[in-house]
Parts: C-alpha cells; structure tokens; sequence
C-alpha cells in the first residue's frame, strides 16, 4: 500500500521559512514525482509544484515562484518543500501526493497533510 | 486558460443518487480529470480519473456505487446508493503545459 508520511504541524513568524518532509514507501520512488498542494482554512485545493524523483525538474505555480523550492532525497525516499518569506495567508494544510514522473500529469496518492501558521 | 468550473454545493437523500459536474474551460474538452474526495476534518482521497470518452479507471478500494462520464466539456462523478459517509466535499482535477488545476469543489450533503 502506498503510503506518504508527511513531517508534523509548524508555527512560523512571518518572513520565516518552513520546510516540509514528505516519507514515500511502498513504491519505487524514482519512478514517480511529488506534486505539493495546500489548503487555506475553509478553502479549496491549490497545487503550489511539482517535482520529479527521477530527473529532479521542477515546474511550481506563479503565485509561489521565487518562494518555493522542491527537493528529494532519493536514498531516503523523501520530498521536501520549502517555502520562504512567509506570510500570514499561508497560513495552510500542505499536502504532498504521487504524480507522474515527467510532468505533472495525475494525482493517485495523497499524505496526511502537515498544518503550517504563519503568526505573529 | 486552464480552468474548471464546479456547483458550490449539492445534496441528496440517503440512499438516493447524485451526479456531480466539472465543466473543462474552452479549447480543452478533450482533457482528462480525476475527481478526489475529502471527508470532513481529512485529507483529500483520489476516486478515479474519467478520460474524454467517458471510460475511467478507479482508485484503490473505491465502491461500485462511484462511477464517472464524460459529456464534451463536462465530466461527471456520479454517486449511487448514498451513504451518510459520502458527505464530504469532492474536487475534480486536471492538468497540462507543466500545471495541475484543481476545480473549487463541491459540498455534497446527504439528507
């Protein structure tokens, strides 16, 4: 069974930055990407990137370019998101899922999700 | 621009069916979608993805009672037999040029 386990809930000063790990298992990491996705309180989904675990490209959302950096850690199995310079609304659930391995092409598997506040 | 369109809100009796739509932006009716479920207080759950011709293909461990189709730029997620824990809010998805978009949703509520 497929399984992304996402490291625990953050609280950050605005201008801070956060950094966010996703543990896949069950599957050959490589062969698939990590798409991240968040959600503000009582919003709806928002797709921030994704990242390849083959090649190591990156596409990300103009709302976060320039914010945002997506790594992986191949012999651990492990995706991680940074986001700096942050601000109150991102304030937010971030989510990592299995996408595809070339381009960002389909979401099948979803982790647990990880609460970031940005407060003062 | 790669946009889809869903009904804020929708409900439905016990027992009852229902048929969700996620309306593809212009020039992009022959996208696929997968559609993602995410019950209260959860994260989200992949269903299926639903393809152009209406053919789809489900998630792991997902119910008969969910089925998808396709109608132009319409897809569709229909939920039969409805049970108490179909109460959620659903998001259908798609994706191209190097993106992911996700429709804004719709609650579903079971009378």
């Amino acid at each position: 069974q497929v399984q992304l386990v996402q490291s625990g809930a953050e609280v950050k000063k605005p201008g801070a930055s956060v950094k966010v790990s996703c543990k896949a298992s069950d599957y050959t990491f490589t062969d698939y990407g990590i798409s991240w996705v968040r959600q503000a309180p009582g919003q709806g989904l928002e797709w921030m990137g994704w990242i390849s675990a083959y090649t190591g490209n990156t596409n990300s959302a103009h709302k976060v370019q320039g914010r945002v950096t997506m790594t992986t850690d191949t012999s651990t199995s492990t995706a991680y998101m940074e986001l700096r310079s942050l601000r109150s609304d991102d304030t937010a659930v971030y989510f990592c899922a299995r996408d595809e391995v070339y381009a960002p092409a389909g979401i099948e598997y979803w982790g647990q999700g990880t609460l970031v506040t940005v407060s003062s | 621009q790669l946009v889809l369109t869903q009904s804020p809100s929708a409900s439905a009796s016990l027992g009852a069916s229902v048929k969700l739509t996620c309306t593809l932006s212009s020039g992009h009716s022959d996208y696929a979608i997968a559609w993602h479920q995410q019950q209260p207080e959860k994260g989200p759950q992949y269903l299926m993805k639903v393809n152009s011709d209406g053919s789809h293909s489900k998630g792991d461990g997902i119910p008969d009672r969910f089925s998808g189709s396709s109608s132009g730029a319409e897809r569709y997620l229909t939920i039969s037999s409805l049970q108490s824990e179909d109460e959620a809010d659903y998001y259908c998805q798609t994706w191209g040029s190097g993106i992911q978009v996700f429709g804004g949703g719709t609650k579903l509520t079971v009378l």
